[in-house]
């Protein structure tokens, strides 16, 4: 089974500051990852498929890139309603899997 | 709307059985791998199981093989998920959510909990 690896588990950051969160999948998925943020008592929310493909309504500050074994999630300006925590998730195979999680805090 | 809305969630003891159902408006959920994840409390997402367009194939995480079986109906646009001998560690919200590249259409959740 592939497993995912996200850091840091928390991070703190300010409004309108830059932030990259990383995700390592423990074998090559191409490019099939995705990106989800979830905020407390909601389901969470597709915001990036195919590793680097912005899902229709969300905000262009938010990107993704990457392949293989290592992706990032980049916030390019921090909004107050980016506070919440993001997970990553692989499609390669069919037996999908999560990162952790990571919590983005305000400073 | 394209909408997802989980049912069947409750309070079951150690050992029993529950069967949630998710009801799909919207698009027709047999055109479309269909999707459980699952969150305990305080914790991250864990997949759970997913089901192939037409349920011709279906996979699942170890910790539920033999355990939990998915389904779906296609004249009632439904997901179903039968969850037998239920443990602790399978309290948590259960959501269902539609596979198009990337889980893009979640439920709001229903509440599992295990315990006597």
């Amino acid at each position: 089974d592939i497993q995912m690896t996200q850091s840091p588990s928390t991070l703190s950051a300010s409004v309108g500051d830059r932030v990259t969160i990383t995700c390592r999948a423990s074998q090559s998925i191409n490019t099939w990852l995705a990106w989800y943020q979830q905020k407390p008592g909601k389901a969470p929310k597709l915001l990036i498929f195919r590793a680097s493909s912005l899902e229709s309504g969300v905000p262009s500050r938010f990107s993704g890139s990457g392949s293989g074994t290592e992706f990032t999630l980049t916030i390019s300006s921090l909004q107050p309603d980016d506070f919440a925590t993001y997970y990553c998730q692989q499609y390669n195979s069919y037996l999908y899997s999560f990162g952790q999680g990571t919590k983005l805090e305000i400073k | 709307e394209v909408q997802l809305v989980e049912s069947g969630g409750g309070l079951v003891q150690p050992g029993g059985s529950l069967r949630l159902s998710c009801a799909a408006s919207g698009f027709t959920l047999s055109t479309y791998w269909m999707n459980w994840v699952r969150q305990a409390p305080g914790k991250g997402l864990e997949w759970v199981a997913n089901i192939k367009e037409e349920g011709s194939e279906k996979y699942y995480v170890d910790s539920v093989k033999g355990r939990f079986t998915i389904s779906a109906d296609k004249a009632k646009n439904s997901l179903y998920l039968q969850m037998n001998n239920l443990r602790a560690e399978d309290t948590a919200v259960y959501y269902c959510a539609r596979d198009y590249s990337g889980l893009d259409v979640w439920g709001k959740g229903t509440t599992v909990t295990v315990s006597s």
